[in-house]
């Protein structure tokens, strides 16, 4: 067990709909970055906050979004779902963002329908 | 730039044998190079790492080797055994540039009894 936890574990859901993933971080960890993991694009990286702010972006799609909130817990929200985005999302935590290890949380694995 | 590429895809290793798993990157200012091992079901766990400044590091079966004029590290794993069976994933970061992380296409690894 990383430390780290992702709520739900599986969500299922329909075209078009929203839904909002969450992440607790490790007790202590500051930094935060989120993965999606798909068959066809691999493990790739989202987006990274640190402390409340945003530090760093990947290939994130404009209908995503997350933020990172005051008792440290993440937030992505993904909107105007496609079957494309069903995949599994994976919440990361560091002490710092320059501190290499990245705890992996279980991960919850979207269904879009 | 920020490509990492891996082979093999699938591997399968008898018993005891050695588990050898490549990986090449292209961006030179990657200075972090982990590799994680992922279950079904779970999220990807941190199992080695290795700085550029070290051509070698060793943590009980399992080795990185790392070659920074080829721009290539691999994973071995000696005496491999049934509960070795994963995916295998090696990273790449940029420790002053955020440290997340760009992950190569995984290697499913099964090892038969």
């Amino acid at each position: 067990d990383s430390g780290v936890t992702q709520t739900p574990k599986h969500l299922i859901t329909a075209t078009g709909q929203r839904v909002t993933l969450r992440c607790s971080p490790r007790s202590g960890d500051l930094s935060v970055y989120w993965y999606q993991q798909s068959l066809d694009q691999g493990l790739q990286f989202l987006i990274q906050y640190y402390n409340g702010e945003e530090r760093a972006k990947g290939n994130i799609l404009e209908r995503f979004s997350a933020q990172q909130f005051p008792d440290l817990h993440s937030e992505l929200n993904l909107s105007s779902l496609e079957l494309g985005d069903s995949a599994l999302y994976f919440c990361a935590s560091s002490v710092a963002p320059l501190q290499e290890t990245q705890y992996f949380g279980p991960g919850t694995r979207l269904l879009v329908l | 730039q920020q490509q990492v590429k891996q082979s093999p895809q699938s591997l399968i290793v008898q018993k005891g044998g050695i588990s050898i798993i490549n990986c090449a990157y292209e961006n030179t200012a990657f200075d972090y190079f982990p590799w994680y091992q992922q279950f079904p079901g779970k999220g990807p766990a941190l199992l080695i790492a290795i700085r550029p400044d070290v051509s070698e590091k060793k943590e009980g079966r399992f080795t990185i080797s790392f070659n920074k004029s080829a721009k290539q590290f691999s994973l071995h794993i000696m005496d491999s055994q049934p509960g070795d069976s994963a995916t295998y994933f090696c990273a790449a970061s940029t420790t002053n540039a955020g440290n997340m992380l760009t992950f190569g296409g995984g290697t499913r690894l099964m090892v038969k009894p």
